[in-house]
């Protein structure tokens, strides 16, 4: 089974807002709402971001929301700043594979 | 607070073994499940599997079958990776992390470190 499907690299300057998609399948981001994203830093485990396609652990900014629509999720990042440039990852139960995660999509603040 | 600390980096040559801890505090044990998920240097996450802590029941990746096995100690709050026949593409940080069954991992391990090279 492949991975999600993110975009390799996203950007932004401060204060702006982006949108990282992850495309999924019936079998797994369309048929759950069991999609979860995480932020990681180089070097620096994974931080949970949002879970169940979109709601915020507690300690999570409010700038950083999720969405889903179809077989594709969205995690959008607001109010941009220098501190959320890292590397996210979306991640989807499914039925035949369990846990997919995304490729990964590469967050510059310009 | 929550924490999980990991047993230190290894080296391995190809064919071993390795077996990895993840030792659990800040929480009852038994009421979270714990994933494995593991990163190839400069790659993305991959889920490896889950272990109930509380029956011992596993769940594991379907290309990991017959060489992954996880296992848990209730008296000491550890839970075991041992990952067998490895391979130079088994070279990456493996991480534990504190989840639900199917939703969310919500504290990670720190990484262990597992290279394998003759």
């Amino acid at each position: 089974q492949s991975a999600l499907t993110q975009p390799r690299s996203v950007s932004g300057s401060p204060g702006q807002s982006v949108t990282i998609s992850c495309t999924g399948t019936s079998s797994n981001v369309g048929d759950y709402n069991y999609v979860s994203w995480y932020q990681q830093h180089p070097g620096k485990a994974p931080k949970l971001m949002i879970y169940d396609v979109s709601n915020r652990p507690s300690g999570v900014s409010n700038r950083f929301s999720g969405s889903k629509s179809g077989n594709t999720a969205s995690l959008t990042i607001s109010g941009l700043q220098a501190e959320d440039e890292a590397d996210y990852y979306c991640c989807s139960y499914g039925v035949s594979y369990k846990f997919l995660f995304g490729g990964g999509t590469k967050l510059t603040v310009l | 607070q929550v924490q999980l600390v990991q047993s230190g980096a290894d080296v391995k040559k190809p064919g071993a073994s390795v077996k990895v801890s993840c030792k659990a505090s800040g929480y009852t044990f038994t009421s979270y499940y714990i994933h494995w998920v593991r990163q190839a240097p400069g790659q993305g996450l991959e889920w490896m599997g889950i272990i109930n802590p509380r029956g011992g029941s596993t769940d594991y990746a379907q290309k990991l079958q017959g060489r992954v096995t996880m296992t848990r100690d209730t008296s000491t709050s550890t839970v075991y990776l041992e990952l067998s026949s490895l391979r130079s593409e088994d070279t990456a940080v493996y991480y534990c992390a504190r989840g639900d069954r199917y939703s969310y991992y919500d504290y990670w391990g720190q990484g262990t470190l597992v290279t394998v090279s003759s």
